[in-house]
């Protein structure tokens, strides 16, 4: 069974830093490209970014928002994926959600969800 | 960016009813839509990939159909279970984007 398990979330201050994990079992980890999606309590829904395979350089892409902010990196030996986020901003709070890209790259396993708060 | 547009924001029907939801594409997008049912509290799920593959254990009263920059998501007979938000999300071009989400209650 696919499963995907975030932690890592909660209450940080403006301007703040905080790496969300997520933990893969049940597939081969390596052999998929990655996401995170949030969701903003209330609202719809918003990538993040993606990071690619080993094949591909684990190469990576990001939204307009959180470029240069965000880096998202994952160790495939551990069946990882990571969210660093620093200079946190009120807007950042949003449930953050790693989901695995199927091969047309829609995602087609999601995690539950950790919820992150900036708020001072 | 891409932006998707859906119609109707909110939609309100019965069990069995037959409803039909619209993602349009600022641009075209060729069958890199996505379709996603979520419901609260939970993280979405895939229903519909490459604008009209079922994905599996998916029921087949789901459906969809469309390519470039009009896509349709139909279910046949709605069920209890079936009220819920649904999104579109394409993956033509970076950025991903979604739609703002159809939310689909109970009449």
């Amino acid at each position: 069974e696919v499963q995907l398990v975030e932690s890592g979330g909660g209450l940080v201050q403006p301007g703040g830093s905080l790496r969300l994990s997520c933990a893969a079992s049940g597939f081969t980890f390596s052999d998929h490209y990655m996401d995170w999606v949030r969701q903003t309590p209330g609202k719809g829904l918003e990538w993040v970014g993606r990071i690619r395979k080993k094949v591909n350089s684990y190469t990576t892409e990001y939204a307009a928002s959180v470029k240069g902010r965000f880096t998202i990196s994952r160790y495939d030996s551990e069946n990882s994926l990571y969210l660093q986020m620093n200079s946190l901003k009120t807007e950042d709070t949003a449930v953050y959600y790693c989901a695995r890209a199927s091969r047309e790259s829609h995602f087609d396993y999601w995690g539950q969800g950790t919820l992150v708060t900036v708020s001072s | 960016d891409i932006q998707l547009t859906q119609s109707p924001s909110f939609l309100s029907a019965s069990v069995g009813d037959r409803v039909t939801i619209t993602c349009r594409a600022s641009q075209g997008i060729n069958t890199y839509l996505g379709w996603y049912q979520q419901k609260p509290g939970k993280a979405p799920k895939l229903l519909i990939s490459g604008a009209s593959t079922l994905q599996s254990g998916v029921p087949s009263r789901f459906s969809g159909s469309g390519s470039g920059t009009e896509f349709t998501l139909t279910i046949s007979s709605l069920q209890p279970e079936d009220f819920a938000t649904y999104y579109c999300q394409q993956r033509s071009t970076y950025p991903v984007t979604f739609g703002q989400g159809t939310r689909l209650e109970i009449k």
